[in-house]
């Protein structure tokens, strides 16, 4: 099983800010089959960046995902106020596993 | 427009078998698989597994195999999830989610309450 390991736990950031999450995997993730979802609470999660680095339909510009192999980033450039919320790096090999989380909350 | 509407909140005794229910609308129903996630109160994302609506195959999560049954109606364009001998730490909110490869449409989430 592939671990995913998200840094930091929680970012503490203001509107306008840049953002910058970390999801590292235990061993190479094939085909950049590497995920981002952005949760609210209450909601079900939804797909931000897929492929590493390709965004999901409907995704604005500021979200954008970079890496491949063992090292992955999703940068939010500028926060916008609905950006506060839960984020997931998940691979989707053939066993899908999901990191634990980065909270990105307001400062 | 496309969705995934997953059937209401469940509560159960321990030892007894929850079957959750996932009906697609939107797209064509056989071109993509439906995975199940859960999510633990306060906690994050964990797989449960897959299935193919267009054939029937399915990949379960090794800790849930021989406890988990994923099966479609192609004629309804629903998935299911059943959960057999259900503990206390199987209260999670289930959701379905439809997959080619990312999953980049989800259900609203059914909370599964397994308690005594």
């Amino acid at each position: 099983e592939i671990v995913l390991t998200q840094s930091p736990g929680t970012l503490s950031l203001s509107p306008g800010e840049r953002a910058t999450l970390s999801c590292r995997a235990s061993q190479s993730v094939s085909s950049s089959y590497l995920a981002w979802y952005q949760q609210k609470p209450g909601q079900a999660p939804r797909l931000l960046i897929y492929g590493a680095s390709s965004r999901a339909t409907g995704i604005p510009d500021r979200f954008s995902g970079s890496g491949s192999g063992t090292d992955f980033t999703l940068t939010i450039s500028r926060l916008e106020p609905e950006d506060f919320a839960v984020y997931y790096c998940q691979q989707y090999g053939s066993s899908p596993t999901f990191g634990q989380g980065t909270k990105v909350e307001i400062k | 427009q496309v969705q995934l509407v997953q059937s209401g909140a469940e509560v159960k005794k321990p030892g007894a078998s929850v079957k959750v229910s996932c009906k697609a609308s939107g797209y064509t129903f056989t071109s993509y698989g439906i995975s199940w996630v859960r999510q633990a109160p306060g906690q994050g994302l964990e797989w449960m597994g897959w299935i193919s609506a267009y054939n029937g195959n399915t990949n379960y999560a090794q800790k849930l195999q021989g406890r988990v049954t994923m099966t479609t109606d192609t004629s309804t364009s629903t998935a299911y999830m059943e959960l057999r001998s259900l503990r206390s730490d199987d209260t999670a909110v289930y959701y379905c989610a439809r997959t080619q490869d990312a999953f980049d449409i989800w259900g609203q989430g059914t909370m599964v309450t397994v308690s005594s």
